[in-house]
């Protein structure tokens, strides 16, 4: 069975800096995505990031991206340029390629200070 | 455009009564999920609909509960002689689906919270 496992379960950062956050999973698949969704206060879950697994290049959007290692299964997310609204619990999730099907880590509550 | 939708967003019910949470989907979006999630967990899988046919409910905790989709769009997710232990937050989620049946990006409504007394 597929696992995803996020260690920190708080981290803090001052603003503006960079803040790295963990994410290991388990899977026999070859071919699948990954992603990181944010999800503030207010429950609405943002996609912030996805990577296929196929794909060696790490996915980058603005001030977010990832350090893929499929064969550690490891896919950790970097923060750059902390900002305040990024204050919120951030999940990893592990989703097969013919489904949308998603299992997700027990998340990392990231605090960000001014 | 509109988001995906969720109503009500606050449910209060007692113990062994019947509940309906409703979604709505974004227009276009065939694929559509659900998920609960407990206070400080992860959201859970708990069913799939591809069109108006479930595809995977293999999330489902028991046949207390169940989802239909009966027209490809809206869908409610529906829980018989509720438990304590239901208490939760049911998120909704829909996709597009690309030719080929890669998962695209999935779009959270705002939540239920079920509240069983």
């Amino acid at each position: 069975a597929q696992t995803v496992t996020q260690s920190q379960p708080e981290m803090s950062v001052q603003e503006a800096e960079t803040v790295t956050l963990s994410c290991t999973y388990d899977t026999s698949e070859n071919n699948y995505y990954l992603f990181w969704y944010k999800q503030p206060p207010s429950r609405q879950m943002i996609l912030v990031i996805r990577q296929e697994a196929y794909k060696q290049q790490n996915a980058t959007e603005n001030r977010f991206s990832v350090n893929f290692q499929k064969a550690a299964k490891s896919f950790s997310l970097k923060i750059s340029d902390s900002q305040l609204g990024d204050t919120a619990m951030y999940f990893c999730a592990f989703g097969w390629s013919n489904t949308g099907k998603l299992i997700f880590g027990q998340g990392t509550t990231l605090q960000v200070k001014p | 455009g509109a988001g995906v939708s969720q109503t009500p967003s606050n449910k209060v019910t007692e113990k062994g009564k019947y509940v309906e949470l409703r979604c709505d989907p974004i227009s276009g979006h065939t694929a559509l999920y659900w998920y609960r999630q407990s206070l400080g967990q992860g959201p859970e899988f708990l069913i799939y609909f591809q069109g108006t046919g479930a595809a995977d409910d293999s999330g489902l905790p028991n046949d207390r509960f169940f989802a239909v989709r009966p027209e490809g769009s809206v869908s409610t997710l529906k829980i018989q002689r509720t438990e304590r232990g239901d208490s939760a937050v049911y998120l909704c989620a829909s996709s597009l689906t690309k030719a080929g049946g890669f998962p695209n990006e999935q779009f959270f409504g705002p939540g239920t919270r079920l509240t069983v007394l």
